[in-house]
């Protein structure tokens, strides 16, 4: 059974650094991953999908990695602004279900 | 505009009421989800649907129910027989089932009083 972490579960930086989120798996066997975005009483907005074949995916400020053999994806938000304060979360594709992380709640202090 | 709605955004059940989710989605995808998000866990699949008049259980399905006889809708009925029901309910549909991006719906909160 896929289990998914994400650690930390809070993250709380001042406006302008840069945001690291992790996300570990522990079946390599995946489809793909995907890192959602989730605002307080809102539904998940997608950000990024990454491939199985593929290693990295971008937009914008965001960055995802993908390292597979060692079961870790890594979402990087360039020069973090208030507007991006949510719950991340991130959910990996195998036997064609989606399995979550309970997500990383990020604050950006203005 | 296309998309998922999800209805009603609130609903209060009574113990021992049967209450049905109401899912729309008009992106013409053929795959359709449920899921049950509690505070401070991921989101868990309920039931899936890969086509009309199909559908799968997933791991948390006892005590819950699905049907599947339009394309764009899937409402889920939560019955009694459901112990915990109170919890953030979320729809998803994707192009096709487990290899494409699940877009969301806005959820909604059933609270049993």
């Amino acid at each position: 059974k896929q289990e998914v972490t994400q650690i930390p579960a809070a993250l709380s930086v001042p406006e302008g650094e840069n945001l690291v989120l992790n996300c570990s798996f522990t079946d390599s066997a995946i489809y793909n991953l995907q890192w959602f975005r989730q605002d307080p009483g809102k539904g998940l907005t997608s950000l990024l999908l990454i491939q199985s074949s593929q290693r990295e995916q971008t937009s914008g400020r965001l960055n995802a990695s993908l390292d597979k053999s060692s079961g870790r994806s890594t979402l990087y938000i360039a020069a973090s602004q208030p507007g991006d304060s949510a719950t991340y979360l991130c959910a990996v594709s195998n036997d064609y279900k989606l399995s979550f992380g309970a997500g990383t709640t990020v604050t950006v202090r203005a | 505009d296309g998309g998922i709605t999800q209805s009603p955004k609130y609903l209060f059940r009574k113990e021992g009421q049967n209450v049905t989710l109401s899912c729309e989605q008009n992106l013409n995808h053929d795959a359709m989800y449920w899921y049950r998000q509690d505070p401070g866990q991921g989101l868990r699949l309920i039931y899936y649907s890969q086509i009309v008049n199909d559908f799968q259980k997933g791991d948390i399905a006892e005590g819950y129910s699905v049907s599947r006889e339009k394309k764009e809708s899937f409402p889920l009925t939560v019955t009694s027989a459901q112990k915990n029901p109170t919890a953030f309910y979320l729809c998803a549909s994707t192009r096709r089932h487990g290899t494409d991006t699940q877009y969301f719906g806005p959820g909604t909160r059933l609270t049993v009083l």
